[in-house]
C-alpha cells in the first residue's frame, strides 16, 4: 500500500518570503502522479501543483514550484513570495494505478504579515 | 464551468438515522469519489464511480455505501449512523478513469454531524 508522510504539522512564514512544505512518499509502483493540495478555511479542496512521476522536470505553477526526488521520494512544495492568501492547510497527495488518492496529514502554513 | 457541487453543504443527524449526499461532477467528468475528512483520520477513501459502477472501495463498513447515474451525479448513503460518522465528506469528479491518475477537482463538502 502507498503511504504520505507530511512529518511537520505547521509552519509560518512572513508575507513576502519563501517557504517549502515537505512530503514524503513511499510506493512500489513506477508509474503514479503526485498533487498538493490546499485547503483554506472555506474547506474547499483546491489543487495546487500535480507532477507525473516520468517526468523528471520539476513542475512549476506561477509562485508555487515542487522538488521532486524520484530516488528519494520526496516531493516538497516551495511558495514563493507569500501571501495572505496562502494560509490554509496543504495536503500532498499520491495518485497511482489504483485511482485513489492518498493524502497525508496535511500542514497548516500559517502567514504573517 | 461550473465546479463541483455537493448538497446539502450541513448536515446533523441522530444515531441510527441515514443519510444520503448529493455529488454533481463537473461537465463531462465521469469519474466521481468519495472522501471521508475527520480531525483524527484525515482524508481517507470512501469509494469511487465511473460508469454507474463502483471500481474501487476503501476500508469502510457496509453501511456507507453510493451509487452513480447515468448524468454521473453521484449520491452517497449512510445507513445507522455512528457519532464516529460525524465527519466533512468530500467529493471529486475526473475526466476519465481515475486509474489513469487524471487530476481529481474537489467540492466543497458537505458538513454531517451526527448527535
Amino acid at each position: 500500500a502507498q503511504t504520505v508522510t507530511q512529518s511537520q504539522p505547521e509552519m509560518s512564514v512572513q508575507e513576502a518570503e519563501t517557504v517549502t512544505l515537505s512530503c514524503t512518499y513511499d510506493t512500489s509502483e513506477s508509474d503514479y502522479y503526485l498533487f498538493w493540495y490546499k485547503q483554506p478555511p472555506s474547506r474547499q479542496m483546491i489543487l495546487v501543483i500535480r507532477q507525473e512521476a516520468y517526468k523528471q522536470q520539476n513542475a512549476t505553477e506561477n509562485r508555487f514550484s515542487v522538488n521532486f526526488q524520484k530516488a528519494a521520494k520526496s516531493f516538497s512544495l516551495k511558495i514563493s513570495d507569500s501571501q495572505l492568501g496562502d494560509a490554509a492547510m496543504y495536503f500532498c497527495a499520491y495518485g497511482g494505478a489504483n485511482s485513489k488518492l492518498t493524502f497525508g496529514k496535511g500542514i497548516t502554513l500559517s502567514v504573517r504579515p | 464551468k461550473a465546479g463541483v457541487t455537493q448538497t446539502p453543504r450541513y448536515l446533523i443527524k441522530t444515531r441510527g438515522q441515514q443519510v444520503t449526499l448529493s455529488c454533481s461532477p463537473i461537465s463531462g467528468h465521469r469519474s466521481v469519489s468519495w472522501y471521508q475528512q475527520t480531525p483524527g483520520q484525515g482524508l481517507q477513501f470512501l469509494f469511487e464511480y465511473f460508469s454507474e459502477t463502483q471500481r474501487n472501495k476503501g476500508n469502510f463498513p457496509g453501511r456507507f455505501s453510493g451509487r452513480q447515474f447515468s448524468n454521473s451525479r453521484s449520491e452517497m448513503n449512510v445507513s445507522t449512523l455512528e457519532l464516529g460518522d460525524s465527519a466533512l465528506y468530500l467529493c471529486a469528479s475526473s475526466l476519465s478513469l481515475a486509474g489513469t491518475t487524471d487530476t481529481q477537482y474537489f467540492g466543497p463538502g458537505t458538513r454531517l454531524t451526527v448527535l
